[in-house]
């Protein structure tokens, strides 16, 4: 496999549940972002992982839960959701040691809904 | 904080036309880099152009192209001889060469290619 991968690919959860994201990626990257993207908004940062550490985290609210055991797992970790929460969650990798031109590279995303 | 601006929430283009998508960012900083990126209904982010700021010479990519105007902070996107595949949201992302910062997206401009 190559790239980034995610799963599941598609989400219904209710409000109670709890569940994770999962996001892989092959590329030999340090860096790793959980991105929200609702419809006709902007795409939001939610976390940012570099060398599995936590560097950026956008006041997220705290039913979010992201996890990075290693350079190349990410996780996102769901709890007590609210509607407005149904979105697409993208996983980005990127390889940040200096070199900032890197692009990320992105999964195809898990498309969430809450019911 | 750095802030991308697309003005464009959606174009069209006769296949094989030519179409520009524009782009500006507000920035104090003089070194960055700026991409497009190009997600398709299949959702996957790909990146299709990059830009660093301290060339002043505009980036190409086969039937992609960029106007980088550095004073006006603009960053317009030129797709050659349009193909059906092209349709989909496109992206521009700024990112600071500072250490620690990271992506900050547009909002995106949804593009049709018209037959």
């Amino acid at each position: 496999e190559t790239g980034v991968t995610q799963t599941p690919r598609h989400l219904v959860m209710g409000m109670t549940n709890k569940k994770s994201l999962k996001c892989e990626q092959h590329l030999g990257h340090n860096a790793m972002y959980w991105y929200k993207q609702s419809a006709k908004k902007p795409l939001e940062l939610m976390f940012v992982y570099s060398l599995e550490e936590r560097v950026e985290n956008n006041s997220v609210p705290s039913r979010f839960s992201p996890e990075c055991p290693n350079s190349s797992h990410l996780f996102l970790h769901l709890h007590t959701l609210q509607p407005e929460d149904s979105a697409l969650y993208l996983c980005a990798s990127s390889q940040d040691a200096g070199r900032f031109n890197q692009p990320q590279h992105f999964g195809d995303g898990t498309r969430l809904s809450i019911l | 904080a750095q802030t991308v601006t697309q003005s464009q929430p959606e174009m069209s283009v006769q296949e094989a036309e030519t179409v520009t998508l524009s782009c500006t960012y507000d920035t104090s900083e003089s070194d960055y880099y700026l991409f497009w990126y190009k997600q398709p209904p299949s959702r996957q982010m790909i990146l299709v152009i990059r830009q660093e700021a301290y060339k002043q010479q505009n980036a190409t990519e086969n039937r992609f192209s960029v106007n980088f105007q550095k004073a006006a902070k603009s960053f317009s996107l030129k797709i050659s001889d349009s193909q059906l595949g092209d349709a989909a949201m496109y992206f521009c992302a700024y990112r600071s060469a500072d250490y620690g910062q990271n992506f900050v997206f547009g909002p995106g401009t949804r593009l049709s290619v018209l037959p």
